[in-house]
């Protein structure tokens, strides 16, 4: 088994709908949360990242992280063609130094 | 957020071959690491670059291979030596700590090596 799962996708999703990506994770030492966006051909840039449990926005953007169902999502309002890349999620243990990444989702928003 | 300068950030090599890649941070960090993607997978970890000391690389990559500079805080380089068409890749530099908390790791762009 995977430390972390994601599902590769492709998903396909009109201009404005909301997407929701999410990943599992078997290590209960995780504590620190983050979502990669990737456009092809670039590096992973950071969306959002968040300690422990509980939820954050930034703009169209949502992150939420359940510890006890080791579960973490990522929410995108109102999708834009321009959000279209793959969306890698990552975590790390407190005091770790390793970032052990998901397969990545790759989104296509339709204009 | 930490700026990571990344090069060459393509190139095509013979067989047989090596290839030096460069990693440059806007400022000091704490750790910095070295992955590889292969088109359409994720990130698979090949090492960290230790500061003043040998890397520290994962299973499946060796130094003869993959060695790895890190004179500074701010610096590193991967090489790839005797390349063969399965070096083909996507090589990527990563840094965590410094000005930031040391949580979140911040990517070049890249290096897309092909090999013929």
């Amino acid at each position: 088994q995977k430390e972390v799962e994601q599902d590769p996708g492709p998903l396909s999703v009109p201009e404005g709908a909301i997407v929701s990506l999410n990943c599992t994770y078997s290590n209960s030492a995780f504590q620190y949360f983050m979502w990669y966006r990737q456009y092809s051909r670039k590096g992973p840039e950071l969306l959002m990242y968040t300690y422990s449990s509980g939820n954050k926005e930034d703009g169209r953007f949502t992150a939420q992280v359940d510890k006890s169902s080791k579960y973490i999502s990522l929410f995108i309002r109102d999708s834009q063609p321009s959000d279209s890349a793959t969306y890698l999620c990552a975590m790390r243990e407190t005091g770790g130094f390793k970032t052990i990444f998901g397969a990545g989702t790759r989104l296509f928003v339709k204009a | 957020s930490a700026v990571i300068s990344q090069k060459p950030s393509r190139d095509i090599c013979q067989r047989g071959t090596s290839l030096t890649i460069q990693c440059q941070v806007d400022s000091q960090v704490t750790m910095m690491f070295w992955y590889r993607q292969q088109p359409g997978q994720s990130l698979t970890l090949i090492a960290t670059a230790n500061q003043g000391s040998e890397a520290t690389y994962e299973s499946g990559f060796v130094i003869d291979k993959f060695p790895i500079s890190r004179p500074n805080l701010t610096f590193s380089t991967l090489t790839v030596s005797n390349m063969s068409p399965e070096d083909s890749s996507i090589y990527l530099c990563s840094a965590t700590g410094g000005r930031v908390e040391n949580t979140e790791a911040f990517f070049g762009q890249g290096t897309r090596l092909t090999v013929v």
